[in-house]
């Protein structure tokens, strides 16, 4: 069964960093595009970052020079560092296969207060 | 970036009658290898988003053939035949054909 695992997520103070963590199993991340997508509460969908099979990342405006997606192929995860949070990047983050997105993991709630 | 945009925003059916949500897109969506990258998502309740259709209309695996999608171009419809209560949820389109990936604002389909 192909699974996405996420962990990492809690709440953090507005400047702090929290790194998220997407484990796979039944998939191999090095061999797909592999992409984060978040859910502010009562929000739609919006798409956060994305790692190419081949090493590439790509980042939304919204989070340019503060996240910063990785994986570790000798454990089959993807990572996403969050640096400099903000209030607005509270939401639930998805990671999900890139090609077709049709492989979600549940989700990790980040709530960045005060 | 492709901006794509649901009407209704919100759609109550009875049970058992069909619904049928639209999706519009800020620009043609057919890719330069002549396939367009539409997709639909449901998103029920507390579970996180699960793919619907692909490419316009071709349904994923495991989903009932109640949901069909159609449409070409920037217009695009997801149709469902016979509401179940299990269909209540929120549906996204999303287009693939450009990157970003973009998504509708979502349509919440809830029980009359």
């Amino acid at each position: 069964e192909v699974q996405l695992v996420e962990t990492g997520g809690g709440l953090i103070q507005p400047g702090g960093s929290l790194r998220l963590s997407c484990a796979a199993s039944g998939l191999t991340v090095s061999s797909n595009h592999m992409t984060w997508v978040r859910q502010a509460p009562g929000k739609g969908l919006e798409w956060v970052s994305l790692i190419h099979s081949g090493g590439n990342t790509f980042y939304a405006d919204s989070v340019k020079g503060r996240f910063t997606i990785s994986r570790d192929d000798s454990k089959n995860t993807v990572y996403l560092q969050m640096n400099s949070l903000r209030a607005e990047d509270t939401a639930v983050y998805y990671c999900a296969r890139y090609s077709a997105f049709d492989v979600w993991g549940q989700g990790t709630m980040v709530t960045v207060s005060s | 970036d492709i901006v794509m945009t649901q009407t209704p925003l919100s759609s109550p059916v009875t049970l058992g009658q069909p619904a049928s949500i639209s999706c519009r897109s800020s620009q043609s969506l057919v890719h330069s290898d002549g396939n367009t990258y539409l997709s639909w998502l449901q998103q029920r309740p507390g579970q996180p988003p699960r793919l619907l259709i692909y490419k316009i209309s071709n349904r994923f695996s495991g989903v009932p053939d109640r949901f069909s999608g159609s449409g070409a171009g920037t217009d695009f419809t997801l149709k469902i035949s016979r509401v179940e209560a299990e269909d209540v949820g929120i549906y996204y389109c999303m287009q693939a054909t450009q990157f970003p990936r973009t998504f509708g604002q979502g349509t919440k389909l809830e029980i009359k």
